[in-house]
């Protein structure tokens, strides 16, 4: 089965640090990672997706993430933090057993930027 | 575009009783979702449709959860007799096609309290 892992319930980041936001992947076949991003009081937001190509992937908002084959794994990261990047993040993988199109989350990772 | 569009943005309600959660899609996405978010058990997907069709509804908890899609606009999340358990905060996203993994659209949710 399809899982994914968000091993840090938190990060803490100095603002104008570069930060990383861990996850790690179980799939059977070719990977869909996604990473969203969740206000308080919001619903989710799309940060972007690694589907196929440049394991570089670049999203909204300067964030950008690694796609690593060997490791499983596709940190969230951006060089210079912001305290308004302070929210809940979200990495997730799509589920395509027996055809379904639907995505597994994460726990979570808190990221809180201090001034 | 406006965006998925949940209403009631809350709800309090006594145990026992009816609600009913509504959402409006992304007009001319296919696939809708729906969400339940709790502290305990993070980000569930309760239920998802296809062109109004059921697809995987695994994560209703219990009967007392109904889902329907009866147009491509429009979609209800249904619990009754309501419990404390329940309160949460109900998320719709839509998204369009399969194949390409298509990132999904959230909606502010809907924050219910059962008392």
């Amino acid at each position: 089965a399809q899982s994914v892992a968000q091993p840090e319930d938190q990060v803490n980041v100095a603002e104008g640090n570069p930060l990383t936001v861990k996850c790690t992947y179980s799939v059977s076949g070719n990977p869909y990672l996604f990473w969203y991003v969740q206000y308080p009081n919001r619903g989710l937001q799309f940060l972007l997706k690694y589907i196929t190509g440049d394991n570089l992937v670049k999203g909204s908002y300067g964030f950008e993430a690694e796609f690593n084959k060997s490791q499983t794994s596709f940190h969230l990261k951006k060089p210079s933090a912001l305290v308004s990047d302070s929210a809940l993040y979200f990495c997730a993988v799509r589920d395509n057993y027996l055809g379904y199109n639907k995505l597994i989350f994460g726990a979570g990772t808190r990221l809180a930027v201090h001034p | 575009d406006a965006g998925v569009i949940q209403s009631p943005r809350h709800e309090v309600t006594e145990m026992g009783q009816e609600v009913t959660l509504r959402c409006k899609p992304i007009s001319g996405h296919d696939y809708l979702f729906w969400y339940r978010q709790t502290m305990m058990r993070g980000l569930e997907l309760l239920i998802y449709f296809n062109n109004n069709v059921p697809i995987d509804d695994s994560g209703m908890p219990e009967d007392r959860f109904s889902a329907k899609m009866p147009n491509a606009s429009f979609s209800t999340l249904k619990i009754q007799p309501s419990e404390p358990r329940d309160s949460a905060v109900y998320f719709c996203a839509s998204s369009l096609g399969a194949e390409t993994g298509n990132e999904q659209f959230f909606g502010p949710g809907t924050r219910l309290t059962v008392l």
